[in-house]
């Protein structure tokens, strides 16, 4: 199957400072990519969905302005979490979703935030 | 709004029993439903999907479901696991036909199989 990579896979950052999560699809091109946030014991929840090119979909109750997504190629989104505070500590997931209309999941990035 | 519910958090079995994860969604429309699993360390990967047709769906590794219309039901059964089945399960639903943007998770079920 379609390979998606996500890197860093864990990252550890101060309170206030901004972290970049990257999405990559390694050997097909992703017309649209999830981004997804996974809390202990709880299900993925999506945050936004973004299509190349264009400005992300964020679902309800996600901060746009505080989780900045970019889709500038077929093979690339990334996710910066901006101004990052201890309650932004999660797991992220991004998913990549090509002409198949199949989404292949990334192995998630553990953000700490102290 | 779309909701999917996995009834067991977590399921500890031995080897060779017989499986069965509860997933009941709700949603009024035509759904498409999906099973993934995520092995220890190891990122998402789908077991199995329904989007219309022979509602027993057959995925890798022996795993089938059934989607029930009637209960809101797409219950993941196996015959026989094994101790490498064990991992976490998730239940997801769309309401978008032939999509599979916008899915909806369950909160997962562990399964730990005894060897």
């Amino acid at each position: 199957g379609a390979v998606v990579s996500q890197h860093p896979s864990r990252v550890i950052c101060k309170s206030g400072t901004s972290v970049k999560i990257e999405c990559r699809s390694l050997d097909f091109q992703a017309t649209t990519m999830f981004w997804y946030r996974q809390f202990p014991k709880q299900s993925l929840m999506l945050m936004a969905t973004s299509n190349e090119g264009s400005k992300a979909t964020y679902e309800q109750g996600v901060e746009k302005d505080k989780f900045l997504i970019n889709h500038a190629s077929l093979t690339l989104s990334t996710l910066t979490v901006t101004s990052a505070h201890p309650e932004d500590s999660s797991f992220y997931i991004c998913s990549a979703q090509g002409q198949t209309n199949e989404q292949f999941f990334g192995p998630g990035t553990r953000l700490t935030v102290l | 709004a779309q909701s999917v519910s996995q009834h067991n958090h977590h399921v500890i079995l031995s080897e060779a029993a017989s499986l069965e994860l509860g997933c009941n969604y709700s949603y009024g429309g035509t759904v498409n439903l999906f099973w993934y699993v995520q092995y220890p360390g190891q990122h998402l990967q789908l077991l199995l999907k329904y989007f219309s047709g022979d509602p027993l769906v057959k995925g890798i590794k022996g795993f089938e479901a059934e989607f029930i219309k009637s209960k809101f039901s797409f219950n993941l059964r196996k015959p026989s696991v094994q101790w490498s089945d064990t991992a976490e399960y998730f239940c997801a639903v769309n309401g978008y036909g032939g999509s599979q943007g916008n899915l909806i998770f369950g909160k997962g079920t562990k399964l730990s199989v005894k060897p």
